[in-house]
């Protein structure tokens, strides 16, 4: 299957920090999404993108999908203590077709 | 509304018993899909329902794994002879519409085989 490279592997970082993670592909993707998951929880979706280029924000969390359509960023800003958990990207090749996860970003704030 | 629900929460089996994990998507969703996360893991793609066409079983690892849903609601996940391998935590999500986009995840059934 596709392999997506989602880095950094794991953060620790200090309450009031920004925090930015990325996610590669080797195949072009035409949607790309942003998870948090928390303990013993199924992840929760943060962020959908369609378009190469566009950029979007949620609350403190902004993501944008890569002009090369092979990667995306998630920047989280000013991080609090319940921003802890594991971070996931996924992409989908072809409308309608599975979506391919990453390996995940794990977050640690510390306060 | 309602979200995903799983059942059970937790399972724990013997090694070559056969395991049923079950998932109720949300009501009008059309899209189904069964993952499998390991320990420490990321999100492993087993199986995809769409409506009424034959389902996408590209991610089963091996035959000891199936699937069934009827028609847009409860999905099934069999695991026949289980394995210790198997044991992990799956997740099923559902979406609206052909896209597959924005997939809602229920809670996971964590699976044990002893």
């Amino acid at each position: 299957g596709q392999q997506l490279n989602q880095s950094p592997q794991s953060m620790f970082i200090q309450e009031g920090e920004d925090v930015s993670m990325n996610c590669t592909s080797s195949s072009i993707f035409n949607t790309w999404l942003w998870y948090k998951q928390d303990p013993g929880e199924g992840p929760v979706l943060l962020i959908a993108l369609y378009k190469a280029g566009e950029l979007t924000s949620n609350g403190r969390l902004t993501a944008q999908f890569g002009i090369t359509r092979k990667d995306s960023f998630l920047n989280i800003s000013a991080s609090i203590p319940s921003d802890v958990g594991i971070y996931f990207c996924a992409g989908q090749i072809k409308t309608g077709n599975q979506f391919y996860f990453g390996t995940g970003t794990s977050l640690t704030v510390i306060p | 509304g309602a979200g995903v629900s799983q059942s059970p929460s937790n399972k724990v089996t013997e090694k070559g018993k056969d395991v049923e994990l079950r998932c109720d998507p949300i009501s009008g969703h059309t899209a189904l899909y069964w993952y499998r996360q390991r320990l420490g893991q990321g999100l492993e793609f087993l199986i995809y329902f769409q409506g009424n066409s034959a389902p996408d079983k590209s991610g089963l690892p091996s035959d000891r794994f199936s699937a069934e849903r009827t028609g847009e609601s409860v999905s099934t996940l069999t695991i026949q002879r289980t394995q210790q391998e198997d044991s992990a935590v799956y997740l099923c999500a559902s979406s609206f519409g052909t896209g597959g986009y924005e997939q809602y995840f229920g809670p996971g059934t964590r699976l044990t085989v002893t």
